[in-house]
């Protein structure tokens, strides 16, 4: 199994453009989710969703969208990127089991919108 | 969920016992106990988890008070390589459902030294 696997591994961005960041699961986890982790920072939950078709905000949603139509997919979008969204951003999923919260994480995504 | 308290930082020397300390006065009955590190940059790792009882695991042990207010992470023979940001996190199971979002605060920075 190659587990949560997260792409781009390194982004840079031009204010305004816009981009998805990848996240695949191969454990046929029902539950996955998003955060970002700025400087000396902890994480922050953006989206999460509980299963296909089920999407959810987060502590910080905005400027960001989220689908999932398959379970193992999970695609992060930015429609126009600011700089106050230079991050990096991690993936994690999990089987959504009660009192199992075992999250799994990708190795993250660091995105600088210059 | 409830809100949970850790220090910001911590010493350790290699091949001792490390002792993360959590408080969490509000949590309620049906809410885990969750630990998590990262290590520098990379995704957070899951450690252990428990509800009442302590538990221990090939990575640590947790100690949960009676009162459940407070619990502590142990690493019994800590190496540089635990060098990380710890995570305490609260998590209830809510009802039928588990929606799964797990809030990270802003953890303690143990720091193994030689």
């Amino acid at each position: 199994n190659a587990g949560v696997t997260q792409t781009p591994k390194f982004q840079v961005l031009k204010t305004g453009q816009s981009m998805t960041l990848q996240c695949a699961q191969d454990m046929n986890h029902e539950y996955m989710s998003w955060y970002r982790q700025d400087p000396g920072m902890g994480l922050r939950l953006i989206h999460y969703s509980v299963g296909a078709g089920i999407t959810d905000q987060g502590e910080v949603p905005n400027g960001y969208n989220v689908s999932r139509s398959t379970t193992e997919d999970f695609p992060l979008r930015l429609l126009s990127a600011a700089p106050s969204q230079t991050s990096v951003y991690f993936c994690a999923s999990s089987t959504g089991q009660p009192s199992d919260e075992k999250l799994f994480f990708g190795s993250g995504t660091q995105l600088s919108v210059l | 969920d409830a809100k949970t308290t850790q220090p910001p930082s911590m010493d350790c020397a290699e091949g001792r016992a490390a002792n993360l300390p959590c408080n969490h006065s509000t949590i309620s009955g049906n809410e885990y106990v969750y630990w998590y590190r990262q290590i520098h940059s990379q995704g957070p790792q899951y450690i252990i988890h428990g509800l009442k009882n302590n538990e221990t695991n090939e990575m640590a042990s947790l100690i949960i008070t009676e009162d459940r207010k407070s619990s502590t992470l142990i690493l019994p023979h800590a190496t540089l390589r635990d060098t990380a940001v710890y995570y305490c996190i609260v998590r209830g199971y809510h009802g039928s459902g588990n929606t799964g979002k797990l809030i990270f605060g802003q953890g303690t920075t143990l720091q193994v030294k030689p």
